[in-house]
């Protein structure tokens, strides 16, 4: 597998239920960062969070890092409808946190009303 | 709030045609980079620039790639001889870089479509 893979791929909830997705990583990184996209629009940044970092918390959204298991998760609290979109996460390995980012294959999620 | 913009939205061009799409990085950002995504896949890293020059590219970045920073705004992708297998969604992207301030912030994309 590859450096960034989410999963579920596809994760449908009901409107008002928490929302779970795990990024995987293989290499020793600087920063994870979670970016939001609508459905072929652009690339939100929603959170980034550093390799000494191990919880962070925007409004409804809290991300975990685990660098031992190389692993993240976004957990989207009390879900919308407008959270219909596709997640991805993407990693930087760099020592200052400004080359290129990796990307994983993202996670469809999906509102029910 | 600053954003990154990228012009045109959706460009369809000949095979065998160049393509010049466009971004403007946020006025403060000192590292900027092309991505791109293929239709239903990963966004994929094309490109890094730094103080004038690449800094990062990837196997994807051949020949047939360029990038500009022509004035102190501006920040082109240039393909100069487009195939069918080069339409898909490229992303300018630019990041501040100095200290904590390294998130990457992305444009809306150019939907590129060669037929």
């Amino acid at each position: 597998s590859q450096q960034g893979e989410e999963d579920p791929q596809a994760l449908s909830i009901q409107e008002g239920e928490n929302a779970t997705m795990n990024c995987s990583y293989k290499t020793s990184i600087n920063n994870l960062q979670w970016y939001r996209q609508n459905s072929g629009r652009g690339l939100v940044h929603l959170i980034l969070i550093r390799s000494n970092e191990r919880e962070k918390h925007s409004g409804r959204l809290r991300v975990t890092l685990d660098t031992s298991k190389k692993s993240s998760s976004l957990l989207i609290t009390a879900s919308r409808a407008a959270d219909t979109a596709s997640y991805f996460c993407a990693t930087d390995r760099s020592n200052f946190g400004n080359e290129k980012l990796t990307f994983g294959t993202g996670t469809r999620l999906t509102i029910i009303p | 709030e600053p954003e990154v913009t990228q012009t045109p939205s959706h460009q369809v061009t000949q095979m065998g045609q160049e393509v010049i799409l466009r971004c403007v990085p946020i006025s403060n950002h000192l590292y900027f980079y092309w991505y791109r995504q293929i239709l239903g896949q990963k966004v994929e890293f094309l490109v890094s620039f730094y103080n004038n020059e690449i800094s990062e590219k990837s196997e994807i970045f051949d020949d047939q790639f360029s990038v500009e920073r022509p004035d102190g705004s501006n920040f082109t992708l240039k393909i100069r001889s487009t195939k069918l297998e080069d339409s898909a969604m490229y992303f300018c992207a630019s990041i501040f870089g100095v200290g904590l301030n390294t998130e990457a912030f992305f444009g809306q994309g150019t939907r590129l479509t060669v037929v």
